[in-house]
């Protein structure tokens, strides 16, 4: 049974490229979450996204990041024209359902480290 | 917008010795969560805590729910070398974001 599968695990992109994470939630989840963690500090959330819907993105940058959940396939945060702060751990976590109690079903993978040179 | 303040940032113990940190919040909180995150990796999740006032264990972890429901603190007793790593407190209110304390990170000397 395999957890939150995100890749890749380390990105590595010039100013001005474009980013895509990917993230493929634990089978039998249908909810996922982005969150960005910058050096030495918390998780921030991003966004949320049930199967080929955004329901909340609150989280996200007003420019340059988008995200998606199709319906086949895994959810992608994308990034463009990345600037260096854009440099940090993107973690995406999966759960089953809304509200998902108790939260053991809010999983997180393993994340990308992005660095913008 | 909601924030936690976690505290300490760092603690350098000895193994053996007793870990407290705590969370504090001017908000609300529904759910309380405790999570451990190890480098490289993601957060683990160690303790969830549910109704004010809930003081819950797992192994030599220990969580409590502050009474306002704007706090919890997580205690780890007599520490071994594996306890290393960064704990974050995670604060839920309605919907399923969480908010993040920004980490304590713990060193423990063998």
């Amino acid at each position: 049974n395999a957890g939150v599968m995100q890749n890749p695990r380390h990105l590595v992109r010039r100013r001005g490229q474009e980013a895509r994470l990917r993230c493929s939630p634990m089978k039998g989840h249908s909810h996922v979450y982005w969150y960005r963690q910058l050096p030495e500090e918390g998780l921030k959330f991003m966004v949320y996204l049930q199967k080929e819907n955004i329901i909340d993105e609150s989280g996200m940058p007003k420019e340059r990041f988008s995200a998606e959940f199709p319906k086949e396939g895994p959810s992608i945060l994308r990034i463009q024209q990345v600037v260096r702060g854009d440099s940090a751990a993107y973690f995406c976590a999966s759960s089953p359902l809304v509200d998902s109690s108790p939260p053991d079903g809010y999983t997180f993978g393993s994340g990308t480290r992005l660095t913008v040179v | 917008g909601q924030q936690l303040n976690q505290s300490p940032q760092s603690m350098f113990i000895q193994e053996g010795e007793d870990v407290s940190m705590n969370c504090t919040s001017s908000s609300i909180f529904n759910t309380w969560l405790w999570y451990k995150q190890e480098p490289g990796e993601g957060p683990v999740l160690l303790i969830a805590l549910y109704k004010a006032g809930e003081l819950t264990s797992n192994g030599r972890l220990t969580a409590q729910f502050g009474i306002t429901r704007k706090d919890s603190f997580l205690n780890i007793s007599a520490s071994i070398p594996s306890d290393v790593g960064i704990y974050f407190c995670a604060g839920q209110t309605s919907g399923s974001r969480l908010t993040f304390g920004e980490g304590t990170q713990l060193t423990v000397n063998p």
